[in-house]
């Protein structure tokens, strides 16, 4: 079974300071990594994506996150933290490489407030 | 613009009723989805669809009913054996990929009066 852990329920960040968002996994296999945001009564937002390739991804609104695969981590950052980015955030895995569908799973989510 | 569109957004049901949220995609799209949210659940799987005509099960199947006639509809019937409906369902759609991720729609808000 897969599953993803997202350890902090509320992420609290002064506004111009660097933001971490952490993000483990468990897959049986390669992961494909996600995050996702999401706006109070919006839907989801895609902001990047792991697949293969360079551990270091970057995605939309300056956002950035690491894959380490021997932490199974896969934790959002971003150098410079704005107001704007007060969300709730959600990490997502499936398996890679695999035939037929493959299931993808979420995170419980993580509400990040940046305090001005 | 291409996207997906779920309607209504909120939706108020009296107990016993079944009811429809409709979602609704433009993006080509072969696979659809519909999740629903709880505080602190994350994203729970109801059900999916890979292809027109098909659709399977998720996580959480029970009390709700899909159909995929068209590739652009995917639309979800929350009956009245669903014993707790109250929630935020969320419809999504992505390419039959698995690097693809998704797209989602603005999100239906149901409540049970």
């Amino acid at each position: 079974a897969q599953s993803v852990a997202q350890p902090e329920d509320q992420v609290n960040v002064a506004e111009g300071n660097p933001l971490t968002v952490k993000c483990t996994y468990s897959v049986s296999g390669n992961p494909y990594l996600f995050w996702y945001v999401q706006y109070p009564n919006r839907g989801l937002q895609f902001l990047l994506k792991y697949i293969t390739g360079d551990n270091l991804v970057k995605g939309s609104y300056g956002f950035e996150a690491e894959f380490n695969k021997s932490q199974t981590s896969f934790h959002l950052k971003k150098p410079s933290a704005l107001v704007s980015d007060s969300a709730l955030y959600f990490c997502a895995v499936r398996v890679g490489n695999s035939g037929g569908y493959q299931k993808v799973t979420f995170g419980t989510g993580t509400k990040l407030q940046v305090i001005p | 613009d291409g996207g997906i569109t779920q309607s209504p957004k909120y939706l108020f049901r009296k107990e016993g009723q079944n009811v429809t949220l409709s979602c609704e995609q433009n993006l080509n799209h072969d696979a659809m989805y519909w999740y629903r949210q709880d505080p602190g659940q994350g994203l729970r799987l109801i059900y999916y669809s890979q292809i027109v005509n098909d659709f399977q099960k998720g996580d959480i199947a029970e009390g709700y009913s899909v159909s995929r006639e068209k590739k652009e509809s995917f639309p979800l019937t929350v009956t009245s054996a669903q014993k707790n409906p109250t929630a935020f369902y969320l419809c999504a759609s992505s390419s039959d990929h698995q690097v693809s991720e998704a797209f989602f729609g603005q999100g239906t808000r149901l409540t049970v009066v």
